[in-house]
């Protein structure tokens, strides 16, 4: 089956700018899980979400923000674009049925932001 | 808190056995997981812990103490494609969803 999608796989943006990310779980997953990845922080978590819903948020401000739609999908957005935003944000995907579930992780999205 | 602490690099030769250690501070868990992930790609699953104890799956073995807040990652017969980063992650307990922690990763240089 399809694995983990997301788009776009480039970006660059410049600071004040908003953007958005999108991710496609595979397919029967509920649970969408976002992760911001830099060489200084490493892969930190941002927020996830099962069901619509966000179970849980990861210490960024509020200028990240994310959704899921009801076959799944999820967004995630970043407002007044900062140069430390600059990334590669990652996307996994899991059943969500209990925590250890195994997350499978999408190609994730480079974001540069001048 | 949650610190999580492994070698920030290790190199090891073709052929050989490597352990890399990672080391947590952090309550109410429920396994903890280790991930690969090669230079310019996302991480992929290696194993999840959820019990003390060793787990082995093929050339590579994960081990998990709770108690200590311990956990190694035990690779053999290396091979050149091993060569990337180990990420270890504890994770919260089943009621709080999928978040994991990660530690900042340990990059193995396999050399032949």
């Amino acid at each position: 089956k399809a694995g983990v999608t997301q788009t776009p796989r480039y970006l660059i943006k410049t600071r004040g700018q908003q953007v958005t990310l999108s991710c496609s779980p595979i397919s029967g997953h509920r649970s969408v899980s976002w992760y911001q990845q830099t060489p200084g922080q490493g892969l930190q978590f941002l927020f996830e979400y099962f069901s619509e819903t966000q179970r849980n948020k990861g210490n960024f401000p509020g200028r990240f923000s994310g959704r899921q739609f009801s076959n799944s999908r999820s967004e995630m957005n970043v407002s007044t674009l900062e140069l430390g935003d600059s990334a590669l944000y990652l996307c996994a995907s899991s059943k969500g049925l209990a925590g250890g579930d195994e997350q499978y992780f999408g190609p994730g999205t480079r974001l540069t932001v001048t | 808190g949650q610190n999580i602490d492994q070698p920030t690099e290790m190199t090891a030769t073709e052929g050989a056995i490597v352990q890399i250690n990672c080391t947590y501070q952090t309550s109410g868990f429920n396994g903890l997981f280790w991930y690969q992930q090669h230079a310019g790609e996302a991480p992929t699953f290696l194993s999840y812990n959820v019990l003390d104890g060793l787990e082995e799956k093929g050339r590579f073995s994960s081990f998990l103490s709770r108690s200590k807040g311990y956990s190694y990652l035990l690779l053999k017969e290396l091979q050149m494609k091993d060569s990337a980063s180990y990420l270890c992650a504890p994770i919260k307990p089943v009621n709080a969803g999928n978040m994991l922690t990660f530690g900042g990763g340990t990059r193995l240089m396999v050399k032949p």
